[in-house]
């Protein structure tokens, strides 16, 4: 069966440091992947999201940065963090563009 | 462009009584897919039921239902036989048929829902 990582759980970060949030699956080959923001009070926010190894698409303008170097391997990431980056990151795949999302368990970023 | 409303920020119900969750949408659109996501404490984000818009029967999933009404733009959640384990945060979400993929989800707001003992 598939299931999806993302770590850390929670993470307390200083502004201007950088970030790196990992993202894996297992169980399945060129899933699609997704990383989305839930800000307190708000929506999910679509960040990123990719079909492929090294294709990244942008969805917000922002100092977030992804890669997936790997076929299962999704990473987020900031060279320096903003008080506005905290929020709630939530991995996801999918074996098509039009399936079902399937979650990660999040990670909670604060950035004092 | 499309818009998702879940007018109840927060909810509560009894221990095995039945509550209703409202989520409106607005669109132009005839072919779409409407979804009710669970986010329990944990924070994982879980699919509960999915309607496709040519569809005229409500979908279901166990004690979970859905009320389409494709007129009215209304797409509420019914959780029968409320358990402690329903406790969460639910998600009302609308996706395009036209572009179909996840990358066009609209996301409601959410309503929390407390089950009382």
């Amino acid at each position: 069966s598939q299931t999806i990582h993302q770590w850390p759980a929670t993470l307390v970060q200083p502004v201007g440091s950088p970030l790196s949030l990992e993202c894996t699956v297992e169980g399945t080959s060129n899933p699609n992947l997704y990383w989305y923001r839930q800000a307190a009070g708000r929506g999910l926010q679509l960040l990123f999201y990719s079909v492929g190894i090294g294709q990244i698409s942008s969805e917000v303008p922002q100092n977030l940065s992804a890669s997936r170097p790997q076929d299962r391997q999704f990473i987020l990431s900031s060279k320096k963090l903003l008080l506005s980056d905290s929020g709630f990151y939530l991995c996801a795949w999918s074996v098509q563009e039009d399936s079902p999302l399937h979650f990660g368990n999040g990670t909670r970023l604060t950035v004092t | 462009a499309q818009t998702v409303t879940q007018s109840q920020p927060e909810m509560s119900v009894q221990e095995a009584e039945t509550v209703t969750l409202s989520c409106t949408y607005d669109t132009s659109e005839s072919d779409y897919y409407l979804f009710w996501y669970k986010q329990p404490p944990s924070r994982q984000m879980i699919l509960v039921i999915r309607q496709e818009a040519y569809k005229q029967q409500n979908a279901t999933e166990n004690r979970f239902s859905v009320n389409f009404q494709k007129a009215a733009k209304s797409f509420s959640l019914k959780i029968s036989d409320s358990q402690l384990g329903d406790a969460a945060m639910y998600f009302c979400a609308y996706r395009t048929e036209n572009a179909g993929n996840n990358r066009k989800l609209i996301w409601g707001l959410g309503t929390s829902l407390a089950v009382n003992p």
